[in-house]
């Protein structure tokens, strides 16, 4: 089945203490790319990547980090995390943007509160 | 930068009518795309249009685009409760491979 994975689902942490939310996906994608979703601004870009070794800063870059050294993976790393980091998390994937095939496919959402 | 920009921000209907959304951005595209997501689940592609399409269909689906007043509008027809949710446009700009979302209707349908 096509999908993208991304875990943990649910994370409590404290300020400071570093983690990561991994995501993958099995569709061969070139395009990957990073959500944080704040109830009133939608959904913000933080990270994307076109391809392996390939990342590009989003809209909202500040306190994260991403990596991309296989194609199916592309997880995302915060050093130290702050409580305006909590936030609904949201991976996607597609075939590649600027074409008629960049439908892109959602992971089910990692629900970080930074306390 | 938000690119896009829904209205309404809300809207509620009866079961049956047909709801309709706009979108708004600001830079030039290659193409639109509405999203759905239901209550805090991942979100759901339903329609693309290409910057050189008006209008296209995909069931009670009815996408516009007029690229020169840089909108969009999405209309669903025969409205279900099923179609309770909330409604997202995106776009890339044609300048970079950024995809920036609108930040959403929230379409609610009465029984």
């Amino acid at each position: 089945e096509a999908q993208v994975t991304q875990n943990p689902r649910y994370l409590i942490t404290v300020t400071g203490k570093k983690l990561t939310v991994t995501c993958s996906q099995n569709m061969n994608h070139e395009y990957m790319s990073w959500y944080r979703q704040d109830p009133g601004l939608g959904l913000r870009q933080i990270y994307y990547s076109m391809n392996v070794e390939v990342t590009d800063k989003g809209d909202v870059p500040e306190g994260y980090k991403v990596s991309r050294k296989e194609k199916r993976n592309f997880p995302l790393i915060l050093e130290s995390p702050s409580p305006n980091q909590t936030s609904l998390y949201f991976c996607a994937s597609s075939l590649f943007p600027g074409s008629s095939y960049n439908e892109q496919f959602f992971g089910p959402g990692t629900r970080l509160t930074v306390l | 930068s938000q690119q896009g920009e829904e209205d309404p921000q809300a809207l509620s209907i009866q079961e049956g009518e047909n709801a309709t959304m706009n979108c708004s951005y600001k830079t030039s595209i290659n193409n639109l795309q509405w999203y759905r997501q239901n209550s805090g689940r991942g979100l759901v592609h339903l329609i693309l249009i290409r910057s050189n399409e008006r209008e296209k269909h995909s069931g009670r689906l009815r996408v516009t685009l007029d690229t020169s007043k840089k909108s969009s509008s999405l209309l669903i027809t025969a409205s279900r409760a099923a179609d309770t949710a909330s409604y997202f446009c995106a776009t890339d700009g044609n300048r970079d491979d950024k995809i920036i979302f609108g930040k959403g209707t929230r379409l609610h349908i009465l029984p």
